[in-house]
């Protein structure tokens, strides 16, 4: 069972970068990571995907561990409109958990 | 490009009664999702249609729930019977085949009186 474990909160201050972590301990060699976050009463938005190797895109950076059980999404600047809920899945289980709640401080 | 489309956005029904709600995914997406939120909560998964593929189920909460996706595309999910614990905001998303990101819709929030 491909289940993420993530901390249930984290602070930041605005630009200063966040480093949230998830663990995947059992995520099977083929199944992609994907993080997501979710802003109040929308739905949630994609952040970035990988499989093996680090990923950047305009959003974030995705650092994933050799062995894989575990990943870091990393966002350089933290803003004001980076305070959501970011929740990391596998791609083969679905299973979101409570994600992490980013509060980012003026 | 138009995104996830769901419909209505707000339902207000009363105990007993069976609701449909309705998913619009993105033009050529083959996979579909549903997904439940309770409030204050995580996402719980639903079902999951790939193309001609037999659905995915296993996340169905009893048999009150049932899904059905029509040409590839359009999704309806039925609740039959709703209970008052069948109040929360049912998502669906889209994706072009299952490793690839999910794009959502904002969901329809489903209260049970």
């Amino acid at each position: 069972d491909a289940k993420t474990t993530q901390p249930n909160s984290m602070e930041s201050n605005e630009e200063e970068p966040v480093h949230l972590p998830c663990n995947h301990s059992t995520i099977s060699g083929t199944d992609y990571i994907h993080w997501y976050r979710q802003l109040p009463s929308q739905g949630p938005e994609y952040v970035i995907h990988g499989l093996t190797s680090n990923v950047n895109n305009r959003m974030a950076s995705l650092a994933i561990a050799e062995d894989r059980k575990s990943s870091t999404l990393i966002l350089h600047r933290a803003t004001l409109r980076d305070a959501a809920v970011y929740y990391c899945i596998s791609s083969e289980k679905l299973v979101f958990g409570k994600g992490t709640k980013l509060t980012v401080n003026p | 490009g138009a995104g996830v489309s769901q419909s209505p956005s707000n339902k207000v029904t009363e105990k007993g009664k069976d609701v449909e709600l309705r998913c619009d995914p993105i033009s050529g997406h083959t996979a579909l999702y549903w997904y439940r939120q309770s409030l204050g909560q995580g996402l719980e998964f639903l079902i999951y249609f790939q193309g001609n593929s037999a659905p995915d189920k296993s996340g169905l909460p009893s048999d009150r729930f049932s899904a059905e996706r029509t040409g590839g595309s359009v999704s309806t999910l039925t609740i039959q019977r709703t209970q008052q614990e069948d109040s929360a905001v049912y998502l669906c998303a889209s994706s072009l085949i299952r490793d690839q990101p999910q794009h959502f819709g904002d969901g329809t929030r489903l209260s049970i009186l």
